[in-house]
């Protein structure tokens, strides 16, 4: 149980141009969502917290413009990387909390991302 | 607020040695602890946890224990094998907020 998944898992786009990532939680409802993005060789670094049916809580220094969160259900979150650069290249990890008293987050497979 | 510092790697080491992956961490309040394990090309998958001081989290022949008094969370596995080779984090969980924060990641490769 406790899967997250994410789609798609490698993605390669233009400069400019607008990318979604979904991510799912397939067998359990989550209230809450969390973004990160990893950098090569690197730890991650927490994007944005979402919870359903509210606005994402982005952490210090996110452009909330540019990384836009939707939480439209209890079982999907959307993260679209608005007119993309190549500094936007990264691999990004989603990660799903079921809610009340639980603290496990699980994590989706990761996205990488590629602005040509 | 909360951080987490583990040994810096890579660490190299040969099928069948000990491994121990030291990790501390700073905390306001009452975390709950995590080792994750990404494997290459993948995302994370959780280890082991422990949610209270003494707690022993183990997994794969993988342990760690929560240890109050000296704030750490060493990883240790007695006997690696080539599957072992990933890159291993450190996390701390709050529990007001649920944050996970991470430590830098160990890069450990073992050798048949």
């Amino acid at each position: 149980g406790a899967v997250v998944s994410q789609h798609p898992s490698r993605v390669i786009c233009k400069s400019g141009t607008s990318v979604k990532i979904e991510c799912r939680s397939l067998d359990f409802q989550a209230t809450t969502m969390f973004w990160y993005r990893q950098f090569p060789k690197q730890s991650l670094m927490l994007m944005a917290t979402s919870n359903e049916g509210s606005k994402a809580t982005y952490e210090q220094g996110v452009e909330k413009d540019k990384f836009l969160i939707n939480h439209a259900s209890l079982t999907l979150s959307t993260l679209t990387v608005t007119s993309a650069h190549p500094e936007d290249s990264s691999f990004y990890i989603c990660s799903a909390r079921a809610g009340g008293f639980s603290y496990e987050q699980y994590f989706g497979p990761g996205t990488r991302l590629t602005v040509t | 607020g909360n951080s987490v510092t583990q040994m810096e790697g890579p660490v190299t080491l040969s099928e069948e040695a000990f491994l121990t992956i030291n990790c501390t961490y700073t905390a306001t309040g009452y975390p709950s602890l995590f080792w994750y394990v990404q494997y290459p090309g993948e995302g994370l998958q959780l280890l082991l946890k422990a949610t209270k001081a003494d707690d022993k989290g183990s997994n794969k022949g993988f342990e760690a224990t929560y240890r109050k008094e000296t704030t750490s969370f060493h990883l240790e596995k007695g006997s690696v094998q080539v599957s072992d080779s990933a890159v291993y984090f450190c996390a701390l969980s709050d529990r007001n907020d649920y944050k996970l924060s991470f430590g830098a990641g160990t890069t450990v490769t073992v050798r048949a």
